[in-house]
């Protein structure tokens, strides 16, 4: 099956330095990446849509330059988070997919960032 | 899809027996779903998805009923066992040329052994 991998899978940080996340799509060319947030005992929330080559679509109340987003290959996109603070703290995620709409998304095993 | 408070429902059910997780989604327009379970610690696995021109769908020990007069959509375990003990989260495609996904609340999944 499709593997989605991240790195790294934990990282700590002081205050106001910058922390990259990167995601891979392993045994497939992903079309379409997407970076998600989860605080402990929540959903999902869609963060940013990243198309290879092109600039990242950001989600209402999402800071396109705080969370820098990169995607410059079909295996590769990079989740820059830029200044961080306390609570920037969460678990990001990262999915995959390969073909149009509807096709299936493959997630990473995702980030546990913590910014003291 | 909107992530609500720090308590998630929780289903608690005995090993063997079958599960039921519902989930009820906002968007008329969606015409794909899936079922994702959900690790401590992990990321979402897929486990199962239905398309709207469809009510049911199989798979190994899961079935996804959907009903869109209701917008209503649940994940049938058949003989749970306990590592099926997760968080497992419905999603929407979002409709139109999107391809995001709107995950629902999640709902906790505790298997008794």
């Amino acid at each position: 099956g499709a593997v989605v991998s991240q790195h790294p899978s934990r990282v700590i940080c002081k205050s106001g330095t910058s922390v990259k996340i990167e995601c891979r799509s392993l045994d497939f060319q992903a079309t379409t990446m997407f970076w998600y947030r989860q605080f402990p005992k929540q959903s999902l929330m869609l963060m940013a849509t990243s198309n290879e080559g092109s600039k990242a679509t950001y989600e209402q109340g999402v800071e396109k330059d705080k969370f820098l987003i990169n995607h410059a290959s079909l295996t590769l996109s990079t989740l820059t988070v830029t200044s961080a603070h306390p609570e920037d703290s969460s678990f990001y995620i990262c999915s995959a997919k390969s073909g149009g709409r509807g096709a299936t998304q493959y997630f990473g095993p995702g980030t546990r960032l913590l910014v003291l | 899809g909107e992530s609500v408070g720090l308590h998630l429902p929780t289903l608690s059910v005995q090993e063997g027996d079958n599960s039921i997780i519902n989930c009820a989604y906002s968007n008329s327009a969606s015409d794909y779903f899936i079922w994702y379970k959900q690790e401590s610690g992990k990321g979402p696995q897929f486990i199962i998805d239905i398309r709207s021109n469809m009510d049911k769908r199989q798979g190994q020990r899961v079935t996804v009923l959907l009903n869109k007069t209701v917008k209503h959509l649940s994940l049938q375990i058949a003989a749970t066992q306990p590592g099926d003990s997760a968080v497992y989260f419905c999603a929407e495609n979002a409709g139109g040329a999107t391809n995001k996904l709107i995950f629902g609340t999640g709902t906790l999944l505790a298997v008794q052994p």
